[in-house]
């Protein structure tokens, strides 16, 4: 089945860096993937997602990159602000001709302090 | 919150007692999924639905009955909670075109605790 992992359970930035979360996938058929923020109490937040036909997508501030060869991808959030601190997880849809299923990370805590 | 309302937000309840959690949205879209996140587990699904009426076990559906009988409304009962199922709880949507590939958006969550 889906394993998703994630390198580094916390990363700690100062506010103005670039951030990098990362995560790794296993099952070489996922087609979709997405990066979601939960802050504290509340639900995922929708950042960001990518399909397998592409390697690069930018949005604002967010930039996901999609490595098919090393089944890899990352989070990059430039200019990092203390509002983005919070859980990021990655969520990977598995291929097949059935029903598939999202399959989340187990999130990394990003800290920015300021 | 893409126009998902969960409800109750916070349950204490005690052993035995059945529970409903119910998910509301407005935004017409086809699939409804529950989940729950736990410490070290992430989010795993419970069930789903692609239809009203339409529903289908997720990966962790042991103990949890779900119904739809409104395209707005997705209801998760446990029938009888025990003290594992103190969790969050989480609604998502998915799809006016279709659930694989689509985006899922999340509820606020409703956290629960079985004493």
């Amino acid at each position: 089945g889906e394993s998703v992992g994630l390198h580094l359970p916390t990363l700690s930035v100062q506010e103005g860096d670039n951030s990098i979360i990362n995560c790794a996938y296993s099952n070489s058929a996922s087609d979709y993937f997405i990066w979601y923020k939960q802050e504290s109490g509340k639900g995922p937040q929708f950042i960001i997602d990518i399909r397998s036909n592409m390697d690069k997508r930018q949005g604002q501030r967010v930039t996901v990159l999609l490595n098919k060869t090393v089944k890899h991808l990352s989070l990059q959030i430039a200019a990092t602000q203390p509002g983005d601190s919070a859980v990021y997880f990655c969520a990977v849809w598995a291929g097949g001709t059935s029903y598939g299923k999202l399959t989340f990370g187990q999130g990394t805590i990003l800290t920015v302090h300021p | 919150d893409a126009g998902i309302t969960q409800s109750p937000r916070h349950k204490v309840t005690e052993t035995g007692t059945p529970v409903t959690l119910r998910c509301h949205q407005t935004e017409n879209h086809r699939y409804m999924y529950w989940y729950r996140q736990d410490p070290g587990h992430g989010l795993r699904l419970i069930h789903y639905s692609y239809g009203v009426k339409d529903t289908d076990k997720g990966e962790v559906s042991d103990g949890y009955s779900v119904s739809r009988s409104k395209t707005e409304d997705f209801l998760l009962t446990l029938e009888s909670a025990t003290s594992s199922q103190t969790s969050v709880y989480f609604c998502a949507i998915s799809g006016i075109a279709g659930g694989r590939g689509d985006t899922q958006y999340f509820g606020p969550g409703t956290r629960l605790t079985v004493l």
